[in-house]
């Protein structure tokens, strides 16, 4: 099982440039969740796909958006790239809807996106 | 909304000493609560889980128990090894789907 991959795992973008994240969930999921955790900080959640929907989104702007393919793979996508985007993004996949089940999030081990 | 405070580190051990890492957390409903722990250059691993008030989670000699009296849910290992130096994050989840973490706690252990 090769569990959650992300790629790519490094990233260097300009100010103002696009990018696009890329995520495949372990086998057996269908949920892909994505975290956003600078340096020194907790990971921060930014959104939930499901059934390649947006389920659940946090705090972020619209320049952070996402796609869930029906392979459940997954894209994060920020746009007007500002040096504050600078991160170690994460993606985590799951399976289910009904968290009753206590189901439990696997994370990838992110990319790291540096924005000069 | 929600919100978890994790003791702050960094923490900086013996080997086979006593680790805490102190966690309290703020949450609508009954949030489930974890520890994850991140080694270096690697992703979240989910160490240990409780789901309810007075249940423990434990596992590779790590605990911590659901203390919903005092909305606490602090890590404890009673004998420390150096491979057990990583960065510690208390999370819940409550009324959705997100995890909500804290800030982490970076526990070095020497031999």
């Amino acid at each position: 099982d090769a569990g959650v991959t992300q790629s790519p795992t490094h990233l260097i973008k300009t100010r103002g440039q696009q990018v696009t994240l890329r995520c495949s969930p372990k086998s057996g999921h269908d949920t892909v969740s994505w975290y956003q955790q600078a340096l020194g900080q907790g990971p921060q959640f930014i959104f939930q796909y499901y059934e390649e929907e947006e389920r659940q989104r946090g705090n972020f702007p619209d320049r952070f958006s996402g796609h869930q393919f029906p392979n459940y793979s997954s894209e994060l996508n920020v746009n007007a790239l500002l040096l504050g985007d600078s991160a170690l993004y994460l993606c985590a996949s799951s399976w289910g809807t009904d968290f009753s089940l206590n189901t439990e999030a696997f994370f990838g081990q992110g990319t790291r996106l540096t924005v000069v | 909304g929600n919100s978890v405070t994790q003791m702050e580190g960094p923490v900086t051990l013996s080997e086979e000493a006593f680790l805490t890492i102190n966690c309290t957390y703020t949450a609508t409903g009954y949030p489930s609560l974890f520890w994850y722990v991140q080694y270096p250059g690697e992703g979240l691993q989910l160490l240990l889980k409780a789901t309810k008030a007075d249940d423990k989670g434990s596992n590779k000699g790590f605990e911590a128990t659901y203390r919903k009296e005092t909305t606490s849910f602090h890590l404890e290992k009673g004998s420390v090894q150096v491979s057990d130096s990583a960065v510690y994050f208390c999370a819940l989840r409550s009324g959705g789907y997100k995890l909500s973490f804290g800030a982490g706690t970076t526990v070095t252990v020497r031999a």
